[in-house]
């Protein structure tokens, strides 16, 4: 059964990066599309980008275009979320959130769902 | 980009009550559209996905229905534990996005 396993609590210094990792065992990890969703306090879910190893695809959401970067390493089934430019409006928890019910033919990717979640990981942006 | 715009925000209910969440894609998105249980402190929980299809594991009270546009979660008959907060998400095309939530409170 697929297990992921977040990255510790980071505290950040306003306009410096933070880097969470998300570690998966137990499943075909290059078969699985890997998203990154935030949860700032009393917000709700936002979807940050993710990554379909097997295809390459890599796609982020518009409001963090230029700051994220999520990065795979297939060899230890490792997916990596970069933000840059940490402002007080990062402090948030960010999980890392995998589908592995996953059809991909071509260019066209059928995702039904995020279905394996991490626990997610406190980061807080604070001078 | 495709918006999801959900509603209620948020709904006061009792114990056995049935009631409906609806949420709106900006443009059609089949039926990939998934629902999810948020409950403070913990992650997320895939309810339904494209749609109508019940995750395994999740009780037969929760249902989904809708295409193209439109969508609605239903809960047949709400128990203490369903008292959360509900997203639908559409996973249509890259970059997929989220409703704001529903916030469901006990009355």
């Amino acid at each position: 059964q697929l297990q992921v396993v977040q990255s510790g609590t980071e505290v950040k210094k306003p306009g410096s990066s933070v880097k969470v990792s998300c570690k998966a065992s137990g499943g075909t990890f290059s078969m699985y599309a890997i998203s990154w969703v935030r949860q700032a306090p009393r917000q709700g879910l936002e979807w940050m980008g993710g990554i379909i190893p097997i295809s390459g695809t890599r796609n982020y959401a518009q409001k963090f275009q230029g700051r994220v970067t999520i990065t795979a390493d297939e060899s230890t089934s490792t997916v990596y979320m970069e933000l840059s430019g940490l402002g007080s409006g990062d402090t948030a928890v960010y999980y890392c959130a995998i589908t592995t019910s996953l059809q991909v033919y071509g260019d066209t990717v059928r995702d039904y769902g995020m279905d394996v979640w991490g626990l997610g990981t406190t980061v807080t942006v604070s001078s | 980009d495709i918006q999801m715009t959900q509603s209620p925000s948020s709904l006061s209910a009792s114990v056995g009550d049935r009631l409906t969440i609806t949420c709106r894609a900006s443009q059609s998105i089949s039926t990939y559209l998934n629902w999810y249980q948020h409950k403070p402190g913990k992650a997320p929980q895939l309810l339904i996905y494209a749609a109508s299809t019940l995750q395994s594991g999740v009780p037969s009270r929760f249902s989904g229905s809708g295409s193209g546009t439109d969508f609605t979660l239903t809960i047949s008959s709400l128990q203490p534990e369903d008292f959360a907060t509900y997203y639908c998400q559409q996973s249509y095309t890259m970059p997929y996005s989220f409703g704001q939530g529903t916030k469901l409170q006990i009355k």
